[in-house]
């Protein structure tokens, strides 16, 4: 049971452009919500969080998204940069008897083109 | 800079080896840490929670036995992989949750991970 998915293994976006990044849950428990960004042969770096009780938290050029009624959350980058190139994942925060678990999406691979 | 960091980030070794992993907190110190897999296009599974001077909580599935978790002080945990095989072969991957309280420019109650290991059982 996938509770966490995101549908996009992979995105292409030009650089200087808007990247969308889409992630859905299916828990309604989930508390917190995370991106991390991820190069390879590297762990993930947490990037930005939103807690379940707001719809919008940005940093900069990353703004995160959340719509409960409909169980997703979305993360912004604009302007979109080659740096950015990497695999994103979102991961949903749960607590459970009294421990804080994380579960994390599939992943996307986004690639920024000159 | 690196906030956890994880060695080794590569070992090759013979099966029924046993390996140790070490995962240690640079910037805080961390009362819980995680193990956490990860098999080629998949995501990250959680194994085990390290508790800090306690037992691990392990995930439904991962054998205690196997995945040994020692969580001796507050800035180091080490997974140790014992009589490895082929199949216990992946990228396994440790984080450190900050405190939620406290100064300093780290995001409060967040796991920062480390770089992972890369482990393959011949």
């Amino acid at each position: 049971d996938q509770q966490v998915k995101q549908n996009s293994p992979s995105l292409s976006v030009q650089e200087g452009r808007i990247s969308i990044l889409n992630c859905d849950y299916t828990n309604s428990m989930f508390d917190y919500f995370l991106w991390y960004k991820k190069y390879p042969a590297e762990g993930p770096t947490f990037l930005i969080s939103i807690s379940s009780i707001k719809d919008k938290n940005e940093d900069g050029r990353f703004t995160v998204f959340l719509n409960k009624s409909a169980k997703h959350l979305s993360l912004h980058i604009v302007p979109s940069q080659p740096g950015d190139s990497a695999v994103y994942f979102c991961a949903a925060s749960l607590i459970i008897q009294g421990a804080q678990k994380l579960v994390f999406g599939q992943g996307t691979r986004l690639t920024i083109n000159p | 800079g690196a906030v956890v960091s994880q060695h080794p980030s590569r070992v090759i070794c013979k099966s029924g080896t046993s390996v140790k992993i070490e995962c240690r907190s640079l910037d805080f110190q961390a009362t819980t840490m995680f193990w956490y897999r990860q098999f080629p296009k998949q995501s990250l599974m959680l194994m085990a929670t390290s508790n800090e001077g306690s037992k691990a909580t392990y995930e439904q599935g991962v054998e205690k036995d196997k995945f040994l978790i020692n969580h001796a002080s507050l800035t180091l945990s080490t997974l140790t992989v014992t009589s490895a095989h082929p199949e216990d072969s992946s990228f396994y991957i440790c984080s450190a949750r900050s405190p939620r309280q406290g100064k300093g420019a780290l995001a409060k109650n967040i796991q920062y991970f480390g770089a992972g290991t890369r482990l393959s059982v011949l």
